[in-house]
């Protein structure tokens, strides 16, 4: 099975920080994403990666930015962390295709900014 | 402005019950309809999909009822049990745009009560 790690169940930062999320995936995908999860409006696309050094933003970009450095590794960059990116936050991996859409999901990060 | 609209966002059944989770969309390019199932402190998984050349799908005591006319597609969990319990989703994509990617509804939190 497809397992994604995200490095930290929960994560307590202040605002005005610079936090990093990690994710990685251990079955080759080509494709990553993070998505953001709050109550009442589902999941969120945040940015997502075709391939290493390979970016696209998401529906909700503000205040983020990512690395995509090697294949298997992910990553989310909160610059100065502000109390309404308290949330939870899901990465997920899916193999390349044009019919291929399904996601795997890590466990998520819970994120409160204080 | 959310593109897929679900609906109810909370639902306690009896077990046996069958809990029924409606998810409405605007775009008429999205062509894959997905559904995912999310327990507490766990990424979501894909739970059931469907395409739009049919109007119903089944897999177990799951089932996607699709109206392509109405533009709107609702999931069914025949003979709930309280292991049923947990958070769906419903998604969309479109195979073909770029990055096919999934645009999710808010969730719904079914409880099945014993």
């Amino acid at each position: 099975d497809v397992k994604v790690t995200q490095s930290s169940r929960y994560l307590v930062k202040r605002t005005g920080e610079k936090v990093f999320l990690e994710c990685v995936q251990d079955m080759d995908h080509e494709n990553m994403f993070w998505y953001r999860q709050d109550p009442g409006l589902g999941l969120r696309l945040i940015y997502f990666s075709y391939d290493v050094k390979m970016k696209e933003k998401g529906d909700i970009p503000e205040g983020y930015s990512v690395s995509r450095e090697k294949k298997e590794r992910f990553s989310l960059i909160l610059e100065s962390a502000s109390t309404n990116q308290t949330s939870m936050y899901l990465c997920a991996s899916r193999r390349q295709g044009l019919l291929v859409v399904k996601l795997f999901f890590g466990s998520g990060t819970q994120l409160s900014v204080l | 402005q959310q593109q897929v609209k679900q609906s109810p966002q909370s639902l306690i059944v009896q077990k046996g019950g069958i809990p029924i989770i409606n998810c409405a969309y605007e775009n008429t390019a999205f062509d894959y309809f997905p559904w995912y199932q999310q327990f507490p402190g766990k990424g979501p998984a894909l739970l059931i999909a469907i395409r739009p050349d049919v109007s119903e799908k089944k897999e177990g005591r799951f089932t996607i009822s699709f109206n392509k006319s109405a533009k709107q597609f609702s999931l069914h969990i025949m003979d709930s049990q309280p292991g049923d319990s947990a958070t769906y989703f419903c998604a969309a994509s479109q195979d073909k745009a770029a990055g096919n990617k999934l645009t999710f509804g808010g969730g719904t939190r079914v409880l099945v009560k014993p």
